[in-house]
């Protein structure tokens, strides 16, 4: 089975601090796309960043940045110098072309 | 977390033609709701569907393009009528339910 686990239901991070979100996947596909987004409270779904499967180098998008390991089947989102408008809950995904799996979420507060 | 089947995972339609989604999840939650992507892009929210009442819409969306059904707790559909090319996309549902969001595996629409 095809399953992605944040294994943190809430964090939560000063205001100019880093923060490090979790997710870990299983899947058998070789080929695939992984996903952060964002949701607000408008439950609108903005993507945060997204890295190709048979990349090795980590994506970047500003103060967002992944740490992919393939192997480990590892995709943490880590969020540098942050700010009051990150807070919302932060969703990871796997695409595999067909179909997407998302995980359970993590509400993001910052502090500050 | 609830367990959603969405069907169909991907379809092929002609331009002119409608296409009903399905989304079965396996608890009553409350909240539906009716996500669009396009290549690239971020989710975007097309309707909130509640049981016993008109779907919410988004800016940009309409009930006559998108018609949504929200028969009882368990269930809802989403239509894509008269579609056009631009309207191929992946299509997802999702529920809110009382320990977080869970997401459909998605319909991947083409249409020709």
């Amino acid at each position: 089975a095809q399953t992605v686990t944040q294994s943190q239901p809430e964090m939560s991070v000063q205001e100019a601090e880093t923060v490090t979100l979790s997710c870990t996947y299983d899947t058998s596909e070789s080929n695939y796309y992984l996903f952060w987004y964002k949701q607000p409270p408008s439950r609108q779904m903005i993507l945060v960043i997204r890295q190709e499967a048979y990349k090795q180098q980590n994506a970047t998008e500003n103060r967002f940045s992944v740490n992919f390991q393939k192997a480990a089947k590892s995709f943490s989102l880590k969020i540098s110098d942050s700010q009051l408008g990150d807070t919302a809950m932060y969703f990871c995904a796997f695409f595999t072309g067909n179909q997407f799996y998302f995980g359970t979420g993590t509400s993001l507060t910052v502090i500050p | 977390s609830a367990v959603i089947s969405q069907k169909p995972s991907r379809d092929i339609c002609q331009r002119g033609t409608s296409l009903t989604i399905q989304c079965q999840v396996d608890s009553q939650v409350t909240m539906m709701f009716w996500y669009r992507q396009q290549p690239g892009q971020s989710l975007t929210l097309i309707a909130t569907a509640n049981q016993g009442s008109e779907a919410t819409y988004e800016s940009g969306f309409v009930i006559d393009k998108f018609p949504i059904s929200r028969p009882n707790l368990t269930f809802s559909t989403l239509t894509v009528s008269n579609m056009s090319p631009e309207d191929s996309s992946i299509y997802l549902c999702s529920v809110e339910g009382w320990n977080g969001y869970t997401f459909g595996s998605g319909t991947r629409l083409t249409v020709v």
